[in-house]
C-alpha cells in the first residue's frame, strides 16, 4: 500500500514569515494530493489540492508543488498570520482511499 | 453546503461494552470512511464503504466492524471496547471515483475506562 511521510511534525514561525511542509509518498500510481487544515477542536478541511498532471498550484497565500519523479510534494504558506496556526495534513490517493501523513502542528507567533 | 454529522461529540464507555458510533451525510455521497486520530499518528483509516452494504478494511480494522444499510448512514461498531480504543473518531464522505474531496464530520471523542 501507499506510505506517506510528513515533515516536520512541529513548526514555529514568526508572523509574516513563510512556512513550508514537506511530504513524500511511495506509490507512483498516486495521482491526487490534497492538503487539509485542522484548527483546534475542529474538523479537517481541504485547503488546496493538486493532481499529478500539474506541477504547482497557488491560491492566494498558499501554494503546493509536486515532484512526481522524486515522489514528494510540499505546502508553502507565505506571509503567515496567527489564524494559520493549526495542524496540517497531507495525503496521497489513487482511488477512493486517501493515505494521510502524520500531521504538522504549525504555530505562528505574533 | 455539505454536512457530515456524527451522533456524539463526547462518549465515555466502560471496557467490554459494545459501542456504536453513527455518521450521517446529506450529499448523496457514495463513499464513506471511518478514521481514528491519535497524536503523532495522524489519521488512520479503519474501514470504508463505497456503496450500500459494501465495506472494505482499512489499515487498522482489528476490534472494529461497520454497517452501511442506507447510503447516507455509516456506523462504526466496537464489539467489546478496550482502553486502547480511546481516541478521536472521524467520519468522512466523498463522491465516487478518484480525486474527490473528503468531507469530515466534527469527530467523536471516545474514552474507554
Amino acid at each position: 500500500g501507499e506510505n506517506v511521510e510528513q515533515h516536520p511534525s512541529t513548526l514555529s514561525v514568526q508572523e509574516g514569515d513563510s512556512a513550508v511542509i514537506k511530504c513524500t509518498y511511495s506509490d507512483s500510481a498516486s495521482n491526487y494530493f490534497p492538503w487539509y487544515k485542522q484548527e483546534l477542536g475542529k474538523r479537517p478541511q481541504l485547503i488546496i489540492d493538486i493532481r499529478s498532471n500539474v506541477g504547482e498550484k497557488k491560491d492566494q497565500r498558499i501554494a503546493v508543488t509536486l515532484n512526481k519523479t522524486a515522489k514528494h510534494f510540499s505546502l508553502h504558506i507565505t506571509e503567515t498570520q496567527p489564524e494559520d496556526s493549526a495542524v496540517y495534513f497531507c495525503a496521497a490517493s489513487r482511488g477512493n482511499q486517501f493515505y494521510f501523513g502524520t500531521g504538522t502542528s504549525l504555530t505562528v507567533i505574533p | 453546503d455539505v454536512k457530515v454529522t456524527q451522533s456524539s461529540r463526547y462518549l465515555v464507555k466502560r471496557t467490554g461494552e459494545k459501542v456504536f458510533l453513527e455518521c450521517v451525510q446529506d450529499m448523496d455521497h457514495e463513499n464513506m470512511f471511518w478514521y481514528r486520530q491519535d497524536p503523532g499518528l495522524g489519521l488512520r483509516l479503519i474501514y470504508f464503504s463505497y456503496d450500500v452494504k459494501m465495506k472494505e478494511k482499512g489499515d487498522i480494522p482489528e476490534g472494529y466492524s461497520v454497517s452501511r444499510e442506507k447510503k447516507e448512514r455509516f456506523s462504526l461498531i466496537l464489539e467489546s471496547a478496550s482502553t486502547n480504543q480511546t481516541s478521536m473518531y472521524l467520519c468522512a464522505s466523498s463522491s465516487a471515483g478518484s480525486s474527490y474531496e473528503q468531507y469530515f464530520g466534527p469527530g467523536t471523542r471516545l474514552t474507554v475506562t
